[in-house]
């Protein structure tokens, strides 16, 4: 089976730098992606990691150690906008399958 | 443009009824998922469907049933065998999958469904 952990909730403030964490436990890996979603709303597509190493796009960037299991998400220079749930979720191989954790609520403060 | 439609937004259901989520895609992908999202809760995958004219169960399968007769749509029924079927359902699909290939996974707007 899989299992992916990352914190129920974080609080920022607006301008600062946040880190989310995520870790997991899968067979067949094949790539971690971080979602955005807003209350209500569909998820959509933050970044992709499916070598070790950082992928930077703006002011969001992903972490990847596949040994370790591990990836984080940072956001630089937080909006308030970006109050929202982060998703982690990791594709498995195998069955073309997406696994989600339970999501991380984002709580950016002024 | 292309993307994924889910109808309806919000979707009512009485004791003892089936109803049915809709999923159309344009994006000419060959993969379609459906999610249910509970408050607060991630996602958890119910039916999903690499190819047309066939699919596989999820994780939570049980009172739910699908259909797969074109690419281009994936409806969801809920049926009254679902005791709790209040949450918010997501549709999704990907392109095939390949070996490091992104092959991102894009969401329809979502059904919101409430029992009446």
């Amino acid at each position: 089976g899989q299992n992916i952990d990352q914190p129920t909730e974080m609080t920022a403030t607006e301008g600062a730098i946040v880190q989310i964490n995520c870790t997991y436990q899968t067979s067949g890996f094949n790539g971690l992606f971080w979602y955005q979603q807003h209350a209500g709303e569909a998820p959509t597509f933050l970044s992709y990691n499916v070598l070790d190493g950082l992928e930077e796009k703006g002011r969001f960037s992903s972490f990847l150690s596949r040994s370790k299991g591990y990836s984080y998400l940072l956001l630089k220079e937080l909006q308030m906008k970006d109050s929202a749930s982060y998703l982690c979720a990791v594709r498995d191989y195998n069955f073309n399958k997406f696994y989600f954790g339970s999501g991380t609520k984002l709580n950016v403060k002024p | 443009d292309g993307g994924i439609t889910q109808s309806p937004k919000y979707l009512f259901r009485k004791e003892g009824q089936n109803v049915t989520l809709s999923c159309e895609q344009n994006l000419n992908h060959d993969a379609m998922y459906w999610y249910r999202q509970d408050p607060g809760q991630g996602l958890r995958l119910i039916y999903y469907s690499q190819i047309v004219n066939d699919f596989q169960k999820g994780d939570i399968a049980e009172g739910y049933s699908v259909s797969r007769e074109k690419k281009e749509s994936f409806p969801l029924t809920v049926t009254s065998a679902q005791k709790n079927p209040t949450a918010f359902y997501l549709c999704a699909s990907s392109s095939r999958l390949a070996a490091f290939s992104k092959n991102i996974q894009y969401f329809g707007a979502g059904t919101r469904l409430s029992v009446l």
